[in-house]
This record gives structure tokens, sequence and C-alpha cells, in this order.
């Protein structure tokens, strides 16, 4: 069966450090995978977007990697900061569909 | 550029009841999605229109839900009746085609007692 896995437990770091959150997909054949940011009582924002082609994408302090051979994404948030602090979802829209398919979340929290 | 609009904000029913979600998407986008999120998990689709016409639906419970999208823009989801597994975050994302971005509302919480 199709699984997105997500670190299940908390990120805990401190300010200034980098965060590096996981996601690892099984049964899928993704054309692109998405990360989302989602705070407590708000619908997911959207991060950034990595095709299949693609290895690494970045945007100001957000970092994506797509490994397609590993089946793993990972996406580091550099210089952390408090208002970082939010559950973190990886979505993958599949090659036979357009629909995306969320993982659980991580939830980071960056002390100061 | 106002964003997606999704009302009510919350609702608490008793089980067997029904209970309707409106959601507004951004002007222009063609594509709306509505997502069920239960406490701890991630949003799953339930729905997906293209304009007014269904993409997906496989994952909806069509027994007890059902949505429609008037002229293609504003859409409701119905749940008649309601179970107390229903319990649940009802999201409404749009994009402007069905490979861009999506845009989250701020979500319906629905709590069935």
């Amino acid at each position: 069966s199709q699984k997105i896995e997500q670190n299940s437990e908390a990120l805990n770091i401190q300010e200034g450090k980098t965060a590096t959150l996981t996601c690892n997909y099984t049964n899928y054949s993704p054309a692109y995978l998405q990360w989302y940011r989602q705070d407590p009582g708000r619908g997911p924002v959207f991060l950034l977007l990595i095709r299949e082609n693609e290895k690494e994408k970045r945007k100001e302090r957000l970092k994506v990697t797509f490994d397609t051979t590993l089946k793993q994404s990972l996406f580091h948030i550099t210089a952390s900061q408090p208002a970082d602090s939010a559950t973190y979802l990886c979505a993958l829209c599949s090659n036979s569909g357009y629909a995306l398919n969320f993982g659980k979340g991580t939830s980071l929290l960056v002390t100061p | 550029e106002a964003g997606v609009a999704q009302s009510p904000r919350y609702k608490i029913i008793e089980k067997r009841q029904s209970v309707a979600f409106w959601c507004n998407p951004i002007s222009g986008h063609a594509t709306l999605y509505w997502y069920q999120q239960i406490l701890g998990q991630g949003p799953k689709l339930l729905i997906q229109f293209q304009n007014n016409g269904v993409v997906d639906d496989s994952q909806l419970p069509k027994d007890r839900f059902s949505a429609e999208r008037l002229k293609g823009v504003d859409s409701t989801l119905k749940i008649q009746p309601a179970k107390l597994e229903d319990s649940a975050v009802y999201l409404c994302a749009s994009s402007l085609d069905r490979e861009e971005t999506q845009y989250f509302g701020p979500g319906t919480r629905l709590l069935v007692l």
C-alpha cells in the first residue's frame, strides 16, 4: 500500500540551528512533492514544490531535496527562529493523477 | 487578493444530524478541493472539482457525503447523517489549475456528539 511517513515525534531545536525534517514514501511514483506549513487552527500554507527531475530547491532560509532512488525528501530550515514553530506537512502528487496525498506532518518547536 | 473563504468556522451537531459547509475559492481558480483532517493526521482529499465537474471523488464516503460546485465557483459539502467519526476539520482549497499550488481556507471544525 502507499505510505508517506514523516517524523512522528516533535522536533525541538534551538534558535539559530538548522532544522531538518524527513519525508519518506513507498509505492508512489511522484511527479512532484510539496511542503506545507500549518499553524494551529489554520489551513496549510504552501512553501516549496520540487519536481521528480529536480534534486534541490531553495527559497530564502528553506531548502528541499528530493531523492527518488531513496524515495525521500529532506526539508531544511536554516537559522531557525521561534516564528518557524509549526507543523510541516509533506505532500506527494503521483503521475497517475493530480490529487495531493499528505503525510501526518512533523511538529517543529524552535526555542529561544 | 482575497483568500479562500469558508463558513461556518465551527459546528457542533449530534450524530445522525445533517450539516453543510460552504467554500468560496480564490477568484479565477478552476480547481477546488475538499479535504478532511482528523486530529493528528494530514489532510485527506475527499473530492476535487475542475470548474464544475468532479475529477476525483474516490475517497468520498458517498453514502453520507455529497458535494457540489455551482457554476464552477462556490462549493458546498454536506454530511447526512453524521457519525461520531466525522469529527474533524474540513478544509477547502483552490488552485489555478490541477498542477498548481493549492491555497487553503481556514477550515470548518466539526464536532459530532
